[in-house]
């Protein structure tokens, strides 16, 4: 079976540095995604690894660690935009991926 | 644009009846997926596809059923057997089902009340 825990809510002040953890369970290993969704709209895709290590795409970094099951997403600089539920997804032996339920994520000023 | 549509984005169906969410892509993906999510929980999935004329049942498929006889079309249509339909459905399709990287793209989601 599949399984993903991360947090189910943070907060953070805006400019600040946030880091959202995820672990995972799955029967296989084909990736981890992270996605961003705002209330009452779809998610948007964010990152993808399916190596150990940091991917960097701008504010936004995700990290892998196979051996461990664990990822993070890392959020630099903050903007009030950034308040969002953050997704963690698993992709197992069957490509068909597996969501979290979400960190909800609170940047206040 | 290439895109998923979804439609309509806001319907309410009354206890008892049939309705069906269009959901159409342009991207010329092969699979395609249907996710419910309620209100302050995750992603579920409902119903996928991976190819034209063939789906398979995901972790809440009861109640609802699909068909994909178009590549671009994966209609879902929620039965009176599904006794709590209210929720935010969402329509996804990726490129190439069993590969590396296969991200999903979502349609903007369709809202269903029950009234």
């Amino acid at each position: 079976g599949q399984n993903i825990d991360q947090p189910t809510e943070m907060t953070a002040t805006e400019g600040a540095i946030v880091q959202i953890n995820c672990t995972y369970q799955t029967s296989g290993f084909n990736g981890l995604f992270w996605y961003q969704q705002h209330a009452g709209e779809a998610p948007t895709f964010l990152s993808y690894n399916v190596l150990d290590g940091l991917e960097e795409k701008g504010r936004f970094s995700s990290f892998l660690s196979r051996s461990k099951g664990y990822s993070y997403l890392l959020l630099k600089e903050l903007q009030m935009k950034d308040s969002a539920s953050y997704l963690c997804v698993a992709s197992g032996g069957s490509y068909i991926p597996t969501f979290g339920r979400g960190t909800s994520l609170i940047v206040h000023p | 644009d290439g895109g998923i549509t979804q439609s309509p984005k806001y319907l309410f169906r009354k206890e008892g009846q049939n309705v069906t969410l269009s959901c159409e892509q342009n991207l010329n993906h092969d699979a395609m997926y249907w996710y419910r999510q309620d209100p302050g929980q995750g992603l579920r999935l409902i119903y996928y596809s991976q190819i034209v004329n063939d789906f398979q049942k995901g972790d809440i498929a009861e109640g609802y059923s699909v068909s994909r006889e178009k590549k671009e079309s994966f209609p879902l249509t929620v039965t009176s057997a599904q006794k709590n339909p209210t929720a935010f459905y969402l329509c996804a399709s990726s490129i190439m089902p069993g590969q590396p990287g296969n991200t999903i793209y979502f349609g903007e989601g369709s809202w269903l009340t029950v009234v």
